[in-house]
């Protein structure tokens, strides 16, 4: 079953905006960690967050770790039109084998 | 330092027939794992191979499926007999190392499509 479970499912804004979308997983966990995926294109990793940290950032990227409520938020700042893809959130289970959730499909409006 | 490449990028067979996958790590990376994404949905992980060793396949199926990763060249992953629910993107990952704590780098993808 998977693990992480992100929400909304698809998120439309203008460009600009702010996007938020969120993260929920099952079980314990070392690491979080979200990636975004251009249509057709493989997966890109953006930035990768420890059990013991609370927020993360990496340029117009905020994440934040709520492990006691098992949920995690993606926050993209000041969006432009090249951040229209889907992200997706995934746990690391056994060490080494990413669980991703479906995915939050985001469009980004000229 | 080239990424991880996948080939071929489309893959077109008809039901019955082999399909196989190839993915070449990124330079000094001996870790390589395989996802398979279904239209819509997020990766599923398949199986994760050492140089010569399978260290994990529990995501595979048991018949039809088979994977590789040789001392030298390509990790292969190879479907025997396709049918049209094996239609779907591939996706190879790579580290330098195990553990959570390595970051996954991940190849553009091979789009199998069974007619």
């Amino acid at each position: 079953s998977q693990q992480g479970e992100e929400d909304p499912q698809a998120l439309s804004i203008q460009e600009g905006e702010n996007a938020t979308m969120n993260c929920s997983y099952k079980t314990s966990i070392n690491n979080l960690q979200w990636y975004r995926q251009n249509s057709g294109r493989g997966l890109v990793h953006l930035i990768l967050i420890r059990s013991n940290e609370r927020e993360k950032h990496s340029g117009r990227l905020r994440v934040t770790l709520d492990t006691s409520k098992k949920s995690s938020s993606l926050l993209i700042t000041a969006s432009r039109a090249a951040d229209t893809a889907s992200y997706f959130c995934a746990t690391v289970v056994n060490d080494y084998k990413l669980s991703f959730g479906a995915g939050t499909t985001v469009t980004v409006r000229a | 330092n080239a990424g991880v490449m996948q080939n071929p990028r489309h893959l077109v067979r008809r039901r019955g027939q082999e399909a196989r996958l190839r993915c070449s790590p990124m330079k000094g990376h001996s870790h390589v794992y395989w996802y398979r994404q279904l239209p819509e949905e997020g990766l599923k992980f398949m199986v994760y191979l050492q140089k010569e060793n399978i260290i994990d396949e529990s995501g595979m199926p048991k018949e039809r499926f088979s994977a590789e990763f040789p001392k030298e060249g390509p990790s292969i992953l190879r479907i025997q007999q396709v049918v049209r629910g094996d239609s779907a993107a591939y996706f190879c990952a790579s580290s330098p190392g195990a553990g959570g704590g390595y970051e996954q780098y991940f190849g553009p993808g091979t789009r199998l499509t069974v007619t």
